[in-house]
């Protein structure tokens, strides 16, 4: 069965600074990854996705994951961040018609 | 486009009580999902439809029901409301490939007393 593992619960980081949240995948077959964020009492959106290609993916609002496939993992990064990045933010992979989240991680981004 | 619409957005039901959360989407999505999502927690998947009349089970689907008679509804039906069952439902829709991302709606917060 596919899965995904955030390792962190938390993730603290100062404005301007590079920030990443980790994740981890076990899939079979061609991993379909996601990243979400979930901003206070909203419903999650879609942030981006590695489907094939680059290894390099960029998202919204900055963000950008490295998929790396022989240590499967599925990283998401920013290179400076903002307070306003504060939030949930939940890793991802689709298993046929259903998609398998994460336990998420909480980012704190202190002025 | 609304998007994926829930309603309501607040519910409070007594132990026992039964209820039906609403879900609508306007994007034609075939697939549609219901997630529960306790406080600290991820998601945990309850009911999915992969069409109009198709539905299965997902993670937690106990004490729930869902029917899908429509391209665009999605009812979650609580019979017998415990109070395990507070919790976050999101609704969320997507199209047809398993390439694609899900669409959310913005939640029903649930309290059973």
């Amino acid at each position: 069965a596919q899965s995904v593992a955030q390792p962190e619960d938390q993730v603290n980081v100062a404005e301007g600074n590079p920030l990443t949240v980790k994740c981890t995948y076990s899939v079979s077959g061609n991993p379909y990854l996601f990243w979400y964020v979930q901003y206070p009492n909203r419903g999650l959106q879609f942030l981006l996705k590695y489907i094939t290609g680059d290894n390099l993916v960029k998202g919204s609002y900055g963000f950008e994951a490295e998929f790396n496939k022989s240590q499967t993992s599925f990283h998401l990064k920013k290179p400076s961040a903002l307070v306003s990045d504060s939030a949930l933010y939940f890793c991802a992979v689709r298993d046929g018609f259903k998609t398998i989240f994460g336990a998420g991680t909480r980012l704190f981004v202190k002025a | 486009n609304a998007g994926v619409t829930q309603t309501p957005k607040f519910r409070i039901l007594k132990i026992g009580q039964s209820m039906t959360l609403q879900c609508t989407q306007d994007m034609n999505h075939n697939y549609m999902y219901w997630y529960r999502q306790d406080p600290g927690m991820g998601l945990k998947l309850i009911y999915y439809s992969v069409g109009a009349g198709i539905t299965d089970k997902g993670e937690v689907p106990n004490g729930y029901n869902v029917s899908r008679s429509t391209t665009e509804d999605f009812p979650l039906r609580l019979e017998l409301a415990a109070p395990s069952q507070t919790s976050v439902y999101f609704c969320a829709s997507s199209p047809l490939y398993s390439t694609d991302t899900q669409y959310f709606g913005p939640g029903t917060r649930l309290t059973v007393l």
